[in-house]
């Protein structure tokens, strides 16, 4: 098992649907993240949970609700996107949220275009 | 506000040698990262750099002055698989990460 696994790796979904992006990690980690990556942009941090609990919220919209049932999996629910939203999305964990190094690793992403 | 620069992209020749720098804006400084990203694969560490000086790692060394808020990526005997983005991010006083843009580093034979 690779250590940070997405599905889907592409979506294509219209505003009204809904949808959602699966994480899982197989790594033992304690934090876990989502973050948007569009073209020519710095990464963009979502989510945050550490434990389960969720410590970071940064001002994302609401029509993006994650949910973290445990420590390994990690999910991002979609409801009435809009195109501005396509862009791709990055899980990553590390052992814990801060500290000596603590690099993250990602997944390979769920490229998400919104029609 | 914080501010990662990094030049948006860079063409170098195969077996040269080639220089990613990124200079940094942010509040308190508690390490930097460099991450490589193939088109369409997940990032993944490279190095990290928390005190002056250069880190060596192989073909790649990355070098960290806090005084002037640079950073540079070395990479020596190009390959064509070198070809990719290179982002830098910093971890400010509140742990957070703060990421540049990336860097496209083209490689030619």
């Amino acid at each position: 098992e690779t250590g940070v696994t997405q599905t889907p790796r592409h979506l294509v979904m219209g505003m009204t649907n809904k949808k959602s992006l699966k994480c899982e990690q197989h790594l033992g980690h304690n934090a876990m993240y989502w973050y948007k990556q569009s073209a020519k942009k710095p990464l963009e941090l979502m989510f945050v949970y550490s434990l389960e609990e969720r410590v970071e919220n940064n001002s994302v919209p609401s029509r993006f609700s994650p949910e973290c049932p445990n420590s390994s999996h990690l999910f991002l629910h979609l409801h009435t996107l809009q195109p501005e939203d396509s862009a791709l999305y990055l899980c990553a964990s590390s052992q814990d949220l801060a500290g000596e190094g603590g690099e993250l690793f990602f997944g390979e992403g769920s490229r998400l275009t919104v029609l | 506000g914080q501010n990662i620069d990094q030049p948006t992209e860079m063409t170098a020749t195969e077996g040269a040698i080639v220089q990613i720098n990124c200079t940094y804006q942010t509040s308190g400084f508690n390490g930097l990262f460099w991450y490589q990203q193939h088109a369409g694969e997940a990032p993944t560490f490279l190095s990290y750099n928390v005190l002056d000086g250069l880190e060596e790692k192989g073909r790649f060394s990355s070098f960290l002055s806090r005084s002037k808020g640079y950073s540079y990526l070395l990479l020596k005997e190009l390959q064509m698989k070198d070809s990719a983005s290179y982002l830098c991010a910093v971890r400010d006083s509140n742990y957070q990460l703060i990421w540049g843009a990336g860097t496209k580093l083209i490689i030619k034979p």
